[in-house]
């Protein structure tokens, strides 16, 4: 059974810090990695994706992928309180049609 | 504009009918998915169809059925069969590859009185 993993949190920063959301994955050849921010009653919304290993900048979200570690992060720069929400980590298995998701991390940017 | 549509966006149900969700999309996508997400959780996968006639079970599909006769539809229907369906309903799609991003709908909330 291939896996992602998050912590669940909830993941507590302050306004203005460094918000740092970390997955694990099993599956050794995934080659896509996504981020989805999901709101309270809404639906996901794909926020970064990365493929190579490094990483990928986009105004204050960062994402970092060390496929030989199976460790994929998202750095939130200058947090702010619209940036409160679940974060999901999804990576599509390598061969078939689905795409795993974890389980999310709840983060909370208090002003 | 391209997108997904899911309907209705709330639904309430008494135990023992049957309901039918609605998910339509004009992305022009090949394959298409069914996830059910709980208070507190994440995505688990219900069934998906890469092609139109064609469809597979994913993770919890007990209780759930899908047809799959148009590109564009994939509705989903919540059987009696199904002992705890409240929960909120997300309908997805994606170009055939499955390296690319998931589009989602905006979700159905599904409560059983």
């Amino acid at each position: 059974q291939k896996e992602v993993e998050q912590n669940s949190g909830p993941l507590s920063v302050p306004e203005g810090a460094i918000a740092s959301l970390n997955c694990t994955y099993s599956d050794r050849g995934s080659q896509s990695f996504f981020w989805y921010r999901q709101y309270s009653g809404k639906s996901p919304e794909l926020i970064m994706f990365i493929y190579s290993n490094g990483d990928k900048e986009d105004g204050r979200f960062t994402a970092q992928l060390n496929k030989a570690s199976q460790y994929v992060s998202l750095l939130i720069r200058d947090s702010q309180p619209s940036d409160s929400a679940t974060y999901l980590c999804a990576v599509p298995e390598t061969g078939g049609f689905k795409t795993i998701f974890g389980a999310g991390t709840r983060l909370f940017v208090k002003a | 504009d391209g997108g997904i549509t899911q309907s209705p966006k709330y639904l309430f149900r008494k135990e023992g009918q049957n309901v039918t969700l609605s998910c339509e999309q004009n992305l022009n996508h090949d394959a298409m998915y069914w996830y059910r997400q709980d208070p507190g959780q994440g995505l688990r996968l219900i069934y998906y169809s890469q092609i139109v006639n064609d469809f597979q079970k994913g993770d919890i599909a007990e209780g759930y059925s899908v047809s799959r006769e148009k590109k564009e539809s994939f509705p989903l229907t919540v059987t009696s069969a199904q002992k705890n369906p409240t929960a909120f309903y997300l309908c997805a799609s994606r170009t055939g590859a499955n390296t690319g991003e998931l589009f989602f709908g905006e979700g159905s909330r599904l409560t059983v009185l």
